[in-house]
This record gives C-alpha cells, sequence and structure tokens, in this order.
C-alpha cells in the first residue's frame, strides 16, 4: 500500500512569511508524528497526534509553530513569520496505534527560508 | 533530553562487514531502532529489537543490544555499494511514543 506522503517536496520562501506542510499518513494509522531535522543532526520531535487530538505538542519551538489534523487522517504543519533557523527538512511520520507502534516516515518537506 | 550518540563516520570496503555502534541513556526504552537516510530521501525503517532481547537478526542485519551498557550495534554483512547511507540509531522517549535519534553515522562503501 502506499506510504507517507508529504507535500510539498521543497519549499522556499521569505523570511517573515506564512507556510503549510502537509502530511497524508499511511491508511488506518491513527498517530501522527512531526519532527524537524536541522543539517547534519538526527530528527527532532515536534507534535504527536492520536486520533485528531494533539496529544503531545511539547516539541514544538514556539508559538509561531501550529498543527491540526481535523478528521484524523491527513495533517497541517502551520509556521507563520518564518525566519532564518526554520529552515529544516519536516519529516512525517504515522504508525497503527501509539506507544510503542513502530513509525514509518515520509519523504519529508525541506523548508528553506531567505 | 537524554542523549543518543553515534560515531559520525564509518568508511569500509565492498564486501567487508559493517558495525555501527550507538549508545542511549534512556534504561526505560522498549524499542530501538535503526533507520537509514539515503541522500534528499526521508527515513526507512531498517529494524528494531525490543527491549527484552539481546540479539535479532533479519538477513544481512544483526542487530546487539546490551542493556546493562546501554549499547546496541548494528551489524550488515556483505557490505554493498547501496548500503552507502547515514544510519539513525533510535530510542523510544520516556512519553512512549516519541523517538530520540542519534545524529546518525555516515556510512561510506567503496569498491
Amino acid at each position: 500500500g502506499a506510504g507517507v506522503s508529504q507535500t510539498p517536496s521543497n519549499k522556499v520562501t521569505e523570511k517573515g512569511k506564512y507556510v503549510e506542510l502537509r502530511c497524508d499518513p499511511i491508511s488506518g494509522h491513527t498517530a501522527l508524528y512531526w519532527y524537524r531535522q536541522s543539517l547534519g543532526q538526527g530528527p527532532e520531535f515536534l507534535i504527536y497526534f492520536q486520533g485528531t487530538g494533539a496529544a503531545d505538542d511539547s516539541g514544538l519551538p514556539n508559538d509561531r509553530f501550529f498543527a491540526v489534523r481535523p478528521e484524523g487522517s491527513v495533517s497541517t504543519l502551520k509556521i507563520q513569520r518564518t525566519e532564518r533557523g526554520d529552515s529544516a527538512v519536516y519529516l512525517c511520520a504515522s504508525s497503527l496505534g501509539s506507544e510503542s507502534e513502530t513509525q514509518y516516515f515520509g519523504p519529508g518537506t525541506r523548508l528553506l527560508v531567505l | 533530553g537524554e542523549d543518543v550518540e553515534q560515531s559520525l563516520f564509518l568508511s569500509v570496503r565492498e564486501g567487508d562487514s559493517s558495525v555501527i555502534n550507538c549508545t542511549y541513556t534512556d534504561s526505560s526504552s522498549t524499542y530501538l531502532y535503526w533507520y537509514k537516510q539515503e541522500p534528499g530521501a526521508g527515513l526507512q525503517l531498517l529494524t528494531y529489537i525490543f527491549s527484552n532481547m539481546d540479539m535479532k537478526q533479519d538477513q544481512r542485519l544483526t542487530v546487539l543490544l546490551n542493556k546493562k551498557d546501554k549499547h546496541l550495534s548494528l551489524r550488515i554483512a556483505d557490505t554493498q555499494t547501496g548500503d552507502s547511507a547515514i544510519y539513525f540509531c533510535a530510542e523510544t522517549s520516556n512519553s512512549g511514543y516519541a523517538l530520540n535519534f542519534g545524529k546518525g553515522t555516515s556510512l561510506l562503501v567503496t569498491p
């Protein structure tokens, strides 16, 4: 079956602009995760959804970052007033359940803030 | 947060075995994972091991877990040029769902 998909694959924006990044999880997966991977680093956890609700958003760096998953499937990560330091690869993952379930990752969205 | 440590770089000759090492800090981690990332691509799950096991073999891959020392290793037998990639070790954090990743080990396989 289809894996996790993310759009766009690349996004270039200017400092101060608003961006939305989309994630389509594997069908039937109730848990969805966003991670951020900076150059030369491993992915860092941002937020976790179980169904429609954000069960843990403790990894979001500040209030410019927000994510939604209104129907329990597709999720959108929203970044307001982008800064150059937001440039990174944003990875989405999904899993069948929640705790200790294997997470399957999408290809990521490469965000570049000029 | 907890730190997962990996050596940054490993170079091997084609046909040799590769061993990638990782140390983790959260003794309550239920699962430990190895992911592979090729240039410009996302993370591909290679294998994982449950914390009550000390070894898992899957074709060319062997995972060894030493819980006492919090040490995890990935051995790739008969390494091929297509195995060149960055390999990430990850542990489940004390949340039970978020993964803590190391910085990755860049494996270069030369002919």
